[in-house]
This record gives structure tokens, sequence and C-alpha cells, in this order.
């Protein structure tokens, strides 16, 4: 079955930009989309990108998704780090194997 | 505008059944599948199905096959969740969220919490 793994948590500085990983374990991370979620705690997930690199309106271009068939993995940049974008990041996909879709495991994001 | 709004918090014994209600309301029902997503205190975002509310039809996490039913009413644009056989383990924020064909899920309710007591 498919896995998303993502780093477990991030921390970076105000003003500067993460990366947030997510590698998919088998079939192409191109053969299907994927989205990020951040979820602030006490909180139900917004999204924050779909379909790699589309960004729902009122998410500010501070982020963005994208895909690298080198590494097989997905990457959210999050630039000029807020400390309200502290939260947790997680990413989906699907595996069209057994039609199922798959959240990576989520990344903590703290702004210090 | 889009809300999906869930029934209340459950608790339950093991062994019981636990139905989950989600209003829909801002667009139109029968256009847009609807996701169910838990969340065990502490972890992560479980996947745990799909229901398309037009026709009915429903894809279930393996994991959960076999005590997992998912329903809709038309009449009041509400779909249902409901998980049988309960466990300790079952304990968790249970989330509907409305879905795009691409499989993302762009409006979320507010989570029903569900515990579970032996």
């Amino acid at each position: 079955n498919l896995m998303l793994t993502q780093p477990h948590s991030v921390s970076e500085s105000p003003g500067k930009t993460v990366i947030i990983s997510c590698t998919r374990s088998s079939g192409s991370i191109a053969s299907n989309y994927v989205h990020w979620y951040q979820q602030r705690p006490g909180s139900a997930p917004t999204t924050v990108i779909y379909e790699d690199n589309q960004r729902p309106s009122g998410v500010p271009d501070r982020f963005s998704g994208s895909i690298d068939s080198s590494s097989n993995s997905a990457s959210l940049t999050i630039s000029g780090l807020k400390t309200e974008d502290e939260a947790d990041y997680y990413c989906q996909s699907y595996d069209s194997s057994n039609h199922e879709e798959v959240f990576g495991g989520g990344t903590k994001l703290t702004v210090l | 505008q889009v809300q999906l709004v869930q029934s209340g918090a459950e608790v339950k014994k093991a062994g019981a059944s636990v139905k989950v209600s989600c209003k829909a309301s801002g667009y139109t029902f029968s256009s847009y599948n609807v996701h169910w997503v838990r969340q065990a205190p502490g972890q992560g975002l479980e996947w745990m199905g799909i229901i398309n509310p037009g026709g009915g039809h429903t894809t279930y996490a393996q994991k959960l096959q076999g005590r997992l039913t998912m329903t809709r009413d038309t009449s009041t644009s509400t779909v249902y969740m409901e998980v049988s056989s309960l466990r300790s383990e079952d304990t968790a924020v249970y989330y509907c969220a409305r879905g795009v064909n691409s499989g993302w899920a762009d409006n979320w309710g507010q989570g029903t919490l569900v515990t579970v007591s032996s």
C-alpha cells in the first residue's frame, strides 16, 4: 500500500523559508496529484495547495507546491515565514492500486 | 457559502456503534463527493472513505471494511458515517469534507469527537 513520508518536524525563524517534503513510497509522484493541508491546534484542516501547485483563493503566495520526479517527492515551500504559519502540515495523494486516498504522517512546523 | 455542519460529540461503549451526520449547504449536494477523515488524539489524519451523494456509491479504506457504512439523504443534503463494533482505538475526531474531482477536500466540517470507553 502507498505511503507518504514526511519529516516529523521542522523549525525556522520568522522571515525565512522552509521546505516540507512528502516522499511517495511506490509509483510515480507524478501519477496522482498531491494536495497539502494546514491544521492549527483544535481546528479542522484547511487546504494550502491542491493539485501539486495550485493555491486556493485566500492562501497567500508565500505558499507554493512542487513535485520532483527524481526524488519521487512533493514539496511545500513557505517563504517569508510568519508566526501564524506555525501548524501541522499534511500531504495527501491517491493510491490507484486500492482506490484509497492517503495522508502523510504530518509535519509540525515551529516558527521561532 | 459552503458549509458542512456535523453532529455533536458522542461517548460510546466498546462494541457499540456510532453514527455521525454531516449536513451540507451552500452548494449542489449531489455534485460533490464527501470524504470522511478521522484523527486520533495527538495523531495524524486518516482517510476513512468517500461517498458520492448523487448515486450513493461508496469506497471504504481497507482497514475499516466491514465496520464502516456511509449513507446519504438527498432530501436533507446530509451524509452519515457509521462505525460498528467500536474499539478504544476508534476514539478520534471525525471530519467530513467536500471532495473535488481531483481528490482534494476543499471544505471541512467542524469535526465530531467520538470517545469509546471500555
